[in-house]
């Protein structure tokens, strides 16, 4: 079967810090990974759209600067926080696609104090 | 507008009530999947049904291409079913989401 694992899956990191978070496709190739963000509310933002060999797409409102992605091979994935604050808690998951499908892990929770 | 719509908002049942989700999506939203997501964060993967009737156990996902609808449907609720169902609707390889479902079984 299809499964994602993501890791850490609750951070709390002080205001200014950086986090960094990792995605893994087991069992398949992600020809394509999505980072998102949920937030408490439960909607969810598209943070960018990783594909292995081509640029990463970032959505608007969020930045390379602010959130590096590392897309080295087609079952890895990684994502940094950098410089934390409240307004970036929240869900981060991470949406593997294989074929058609999108497949999710438990997502990563970060809470910022 | 909204390019996927879901209602109910929320929905609580009885423990063995059958439950009816529904996802109406624009068509620039399309391959539809639905999801569920359980209390802790977890988003598992319940169907990719861009058209026509799929199950999976107590599941059923009906999608009606042409009327831009679909459904879910849990039959003989059991309370470990509570939690919040998504349906998702590609456009241009980004999922487009609904707001959720927010299912209660009451024991």
């Amino acid at each position: 079967g299809a499964l994602v694992y993501q890791y850490p899956r609750r951070t709390i990191c002080k205001s200014g810090t950086s986090m960094r978070m990792e995605c893994q496709a087991v069992g398949f190739q992600a020809t394509s990974v999505a980072w998102y963000r949920q937030s408490p509310q439960k909607t969810f933002e598209l943070i960018a759209l990783s594909t292995v060999n081509s640029a990463i797409k970032y959505e608007q409102n969020f930045t390379q600067e602010k959130f590096p992605i590392s897309h080295p091979n087609l079952s890895f994935s990684s994502m940094t926080v950098l410089n934390a604050y409240l307004e970036d808690r929240g869900l981060y998951l991470c949406g593997a696609r294989r074929a058609e499908r999108l497949f999710f892990g438990h997502g990563t929770k970060l809470s910022v104090l | 507008g909204q390019q996927v719509q879901q209602s109910p908002a929320s929905l609580v049942l009885q423990e063995g009530e059958n439950a009816e989700l529904q996802c109406n999506f624009s068509s620039t939203a399309t391959r539809l999947q639905w999801f569920y997501q359980h209390p802790g964060g977890r988003l598992v993967s319940l169907f990719y049904n861009p058209s026509g009737t799929k199950h999976t156990g107590r599941l059923t996902s009906t999608t009606v291409t042409n009327e831009r609808r679909s459904s879910l449907h849990i039959s003989s609720s059991q309370t470990t079913d509570s939690g919040t169902y998504f349906c998702g609707g590609d456009s241009n390889y980004q999922l487009i989401w609904g707001s959720g479902t927010k299912l209660i079984i009451k024991p």
